[in-house]
């Protein structure tokens, strides 16, 4: 079966830096998706990586090796505004998107 | 603004009820989806239109029912719902099918309760 795996809540600091992870096992890859959802509000698009390596966007950056079936989320000089659920997402062979659980990311001040 | 616009926010339905979902988006997309959202749980894909025309139908019950009338409109017909239907259901809209390297843009759901 298809599986996308990521820790279900993490606890970090206001000016921290964070690391999300991601692991997928699905028939085929056809890219990577990571999206922020507020609580009550929609998710929102923040990177999509289909290459190895580091993708970075301001504060955030989005990391995947697909020899290895992984991708990470690190979020940095956290704010109290980044509380959110984090989902990623896998296109497989068939450009079905598969997602995860998401994680609930709780900044402390 | 998201550009994706689902009313009504929420809802309350017994189960005899008969209610529908509606979804409008203003993007020029040209691929529609229904998804479940429950708690903990990953993002059910219910139902894709491309181009109007239904392409999936992930073994949803038949108490849900999609309706594509053009591009810009979706509905979800709901009848005879049970309690374990109580989520949070998302309308989204890509300029392509499914996840075809392209991001898809989400409306801000229907928090659904039935009772």
């Amino acid at each position: 079966g298809q599986n996308i795996d990521q820790p279900t809540e993490m606890t970090a600091t206001e000016g921290a830096i964070v690391q999300i992870n991601c692991t997928y096992q699905t028939s085929g890859f056809n890219g990577l998706f990571w999206y922020q959802q507020h609580a009550g509000e929609a998710p929102t698009f923040l990177s999509y990586n289909v290459l190895d390596g580091l993708e970075e966007k301001g504060r955030f950056s989005s990391f995947l090796s697909r020899s290895k079936g992984y991708s990470y989320l690190l979020l940095k000089e956290l704010q109290m505004k980044d509380s959110a659920s984090y989902l990623c997402a896998v296109t497989d062979s068939n450009y079905q998107l598969i997602w995860g659980a998401g994680t609930k990311l709780i900044i402390k001040p | 603004e998201t550009g994706v616009t689902q009313t009504p926010r929420h809802l309350v339905m017994g189960m005899t009820n008969k209610k529908s979902l509606k979804c409008e988006q203003h993007l020029g997309h040209n691929a529609m989806y229904w998804y479940k959202q429950s708690a903990k749980k990953p993002l059910e894909l219910m139902f894709v239109y491309s181009l109007e025309e239904r392409v999936e139908n992930n073994s949803v019950p038949s108490r849900f029912s999609p309706e594509c009338p053009n591009s810009s409109h979706l509905f979800l017909h709901l009848h005879t719902l049970q309690p374990e239907d109580s989520a949070l259901y998302l309308c989204a809209s890509s300029q392509g099918p499914s996840g075809v390297n392209t991001e898809a843009f989400f409306g801000q759901g229907t928090r659904l309760t039935v009772v």
